[in-house]
């Protein structure tokens, strides 16, 4: 089992539309999860943190966690074709050591 | 900020040459990653540091992989000697304090014929 599971798509929602992305892990004691949104042939941006159970919301994008369930997902509203890039989680392991590690990424592509 | 500065972007090597890319985090930043990322593989976290010091390497693949932090404000990361299964996009990354999530730079992009 991968420590940080997506899937990898592509998923495919209509401008406008909610789009939904998903990731689980594994380590129960994990504290910290981020989202990060990279371009094709560019760097990983931070887009998102949470760490506490619930929502989260900034702009158009919400951010849920839920450490029962070990799972995050990132919700993007009004989704623009702009949005369409890779989505990748990431965890902090147990122990606050600083270290992300990172799921494969799910590409969203948002047609007009 | 200038952010997170890499160099070289682009690099071609043959087989068997040394590699070495650069590294200067946003200062004031204490933590320091280098990450591989390949299409097959996603992001690998290789080595990271924390105010100068290794703290978890155990993702460098081979030792054929070294990597230092001098100061505060510089990192290499070396291959040598390189291979062709060594291509991929590496990046640099810094992070205030831990818990935080990282600033990347704009990745050098490895090529080993």
């Amino acid at each position: 089992q991968k420590e940080v599971e997506q899937n990898s798509g592509p998923l495919s929602v209509p401008e406008g539309a909610i789009a939904s992305l998903n990731c689980t892990y594994s380590d129960r004691g994990s504290q910290s999860f981020f989202w990060y949104r990279q371009y094709s042939g560019k760097s990983p941006e931070l887009i998102m943190s949470i760490y506490s159970n619930g929502d989260k919301e900034d702009g158009r994008f919400t951010a849920q966690l839920n450490k029962a369930s070990q799972y995050v997902s990132l919700l993007i509203r009004d989704s623009q074709p702009s949005d369409s890039a890779t989505y990748l989680c990431a965890v902090n392991r147990a122990g606050n050591t600083g270290k992300l590690i990172f799921g494969q990424g799910t590409t969203l592509q948002v047609k007009p | 900020d200038a952010g997170v500065i890499q160099s070289p972007r682009h690099e071609v090597t043959e087989m068997g040459q040394e590699v070495t890319l650069r590294c200067k985090p946003i200062s004031g930043h204490n933590s320091l990653f280098w990450y591989r990322q390949t299409m097959m593989r996603g992001l690998e976290l290789l080595i990271y540091f924390n105010n100068n010091v290794p703290i978890d390497d155990s993702g460098m693949p081979e030792d054929r992989f070294s990597a230092k932090m001098p100061n505060a404000s510089f990192s290499t990361l070396k291959i040598q000697p390189s291979e062709p299964r060594d291509s991929a996009v590496y990046f640099c990354a810094s992070s205030f304090q831990y818990g935080y999530g990282y600033t990347f730079g704009s990745g050098t992009r490895l090529t080993v014929v």
